[in-house]
């Protein structure tokens, strides 16, 4: 079975550009969630959204902002790009929102903004 | 907010030795806790898992951890490390309600010296 998949797998892009970056779930799975990671630091949760509609939100400027597809995929969309953007992104997807439900990650999106 | 800890961020030791991580994270309430592992240039794995029950957890590939809810903490061990154990890791706490948010530790970058 296909696990978590991300595209694209590296970006680059300039400062104040915007950005959109996808997540297909594993099959069956109704919930994604987003992560940031930046060199040398732990993920940092920035968005969960189960049916469509978020669930959660990370301390992250509105910059930031995602959608849930009726077929569970998602996109993260970031706004006027800065230099501290540059990071690791991570999708992960579980069967539920629910917190018993342990979350698969993907390989991430390497976004680095010049 | 739950917040996690872990030192010794680079630990280099050779194969056959022991290994301890050290995982220690403040909320005071109920906490589900998490080891995650992240081989190179592979996708974030779930090692182990908390929710309840027996404190001394066994997990994948020969690793265990220990709950002490009194310490707030959630250590990890393995009492012989191979070269193939060479891999960040995270220690990662959600509340067992709300959301499926998980805070992360900033890792330990192990290395196993064959």
């Amino acid at each position: 079975d296909a696990g978590v998949t991300q595209s694209p797998t590296h970006l680059i892009k300039t400062r104040g550009q915007h950005v959109t970056l996808r997540c297909s779930p594993i099959s069956g799975h109704k919930s994604v969630s987003w992560y940031q990671q930046v060199l040398g630091q732990g993920p940092q949760f920035i968005f969960q959204y189960y049916e469509k509609e978020e669930r959660g939100r990370g301390n992250f400027p509105d910059r930031f902002s995602a959608r849930q597809f009726p077929n569970y995929s998602s996109e993260l969309n970031v706004n006027a790009l800065l230099l501290g953007d540059s990071a690791l992104y991570l999708c992960a997807s579980s069967l539920s929102g629910r917190t018993n439900q342990p979350q698969h990650f993907g390989d991430g999106t390497r976004l680095s903004i010049l | 907010a739950q917040s996690v800890s872990q030192h010794n961020h680079h630990v280099i030791l050779s194969e056959a030795a022991s290994l301890e991580l050290g995982c220690n994270y403040s909320y005071g309430g109920t906490v589900n806790l998490f080891w995650y592992v992240q081989y190179p240039g592979q996708h974030l794995q779930l090692l182990l898992k908390y929710f309840s029950g027996d404190p001394l957890v066994k997990g994948i590939k020969g690793f265990e951890a220990e709950f002490i809810k009194s310490k707030f903490s959630f250590n990890l061990r393995k009492p012989s490390v191979q070269w193939s154990d060479t891999a960040e890791y995270f220690c990662a706490v959600k509340a067992p309600y709300g959301n499926n948010r998980l805070a992360f530790g900033k890792g330990n970058q192990v290395v196993v010296i064959p």
